[in-house]
C-alpha cells in the first residue's frame, strides 16, 4: 500500500528556535501533500494544501509566515515551524494524495510529529 | 457548509457485544467516505472507504460500514468489539474537487470493557 513517512517522530525545542518536519511518500509519487494540526482530544485540523513546485494553500487563520511549508519534489513536503512558542507544541500529521490515479480522493497519512516546545 | 457529524463524543460497550459508531454528511455531490481509527501518539489508520457500488463496505480489522443516502448516514460498526478496538474514531468526507480536502467529524471515542 502507500506509505507515508514523518521525521522526527517527536521533537523538543526551545522556544524562539525553529524546527522542520518532513512528510515522505515512500512508494509512489504523491500530487498533493496535506498538513494537519491535532490538539489533544481533538480533530485534526487542516492547516495547509501543499502541491508539488508551488506555493502551499493555507487554511484561514494559519500564518503562512509562521509555519513555511515547501513541496520541493513528488516525493517530499516540510513543515517549518518558525520561532517556535509554548503554543504551537501540538500533533502534526501530514498525509498525501496519489499522482497519476484519476479521481483519487483517498488521502493516505504519516504517523505524526510530536513537537513540544519548551 | 459541508459538514460530519460524530454525534457521540464516547461509545462504550462490552467485548463481544456489536458496536456501532454514528457518521452523517452534508456535502454537496455523491460524497467519498472513510473511516480511519487512531491510537494514542500514532497518525491515522485506514479501516475503509465507500466510493460506489454497495452500500455494505467491509474493512480492516472486522469492521464495515452502510452508506445511506436517504439518511446521509456512514455509520461504523463491528458484529463483536474487541478490547484492543478501544481507540478514536474518525469519519471523514473528501471533496470531489477543486482541493480534494478531507472534512473530518469529531472523533468518537470507542471503549470497549473487558
Amino acid at each position: 500500500g502507500a506509505v507515508v513517512s514523518q521525521h522526527p517522530s517527536w521533537v523538543i525545542c526551545k522556544s524562539g528556535t525553529s524546527v522542520k518536519i518532513e512528510c515522505r511518500s515512500l512508494d509512489f509519487q504523491a500530487t498533493t501533500m496535506f498538513w494537519y494540526r491535532q490538539f489533544p482530544k481533538q480533530s485534526l485540523m487542516l492547516m495547509a494544501t501543499s502541491n508539488e513546485g508551488s506555493k502551499a494553500t493555507y487554511e484561514q487563520g494559519v500564518e503562512k509566515d509562521k509555519f513555511l511549508i515547501n513541496h520541493a519534489s513528488l516525493t517530499l513536503s516540510t513543515l517549518t515551524v518558525t520561532s517556535a512558542h509554548p503554543e504551537d507544541s501540538s500533533f502534526y500529521i501530514c498525509s498525501a494524495r496519489l499522482r497519476g490515479l484519476a479521481n483519487s480522493y483517498e488521502q493516505f497519512f504519516g504517523p505524526g510529529t510530536r513537537l513540544t516546545v519548551l | 457548509a459541508q459538514s460530519v457529524a460524530q454525534p457521540e463524543d464516547q461509545v462504550n460497550v462490552a467485548e463481544g457485544n456489536p458496536l456501532t459508531v454514528k457518521c452523517t454528511y452534508s456535502v454537496s455531490g455523491n460524497p467519498y467516505l472513510f473511516w480511519y481509527v487512531q491510537y494514542p501518539n500514532r497518525g491515522l489508520q485506514f479501516l475503509l472507504k465507500y466510493i460506489t457500488g454497495d452500500n455494505l463496505v467491509k474493512g480492516s480489522y472486522g469492521f464495515e460500514a452502510e452508506f445511506n443516502k436517504s439518511q446521509t448516514s456512514f455509520h461504523l460498526k463491528k458484529p463483536s468489539a474487541l478490547v484492543s478496538d478501544s481507540a478514536l474514531y474518525f469519519c471523514a468526507v473528501s471533496l470531489t474537487s477543486g482541493t480534494y480536502k478531507y472534512i473530518f467529524g469529531t472523533g468518537t471515542r470507542l471503549k470497549v470493557l473487558a
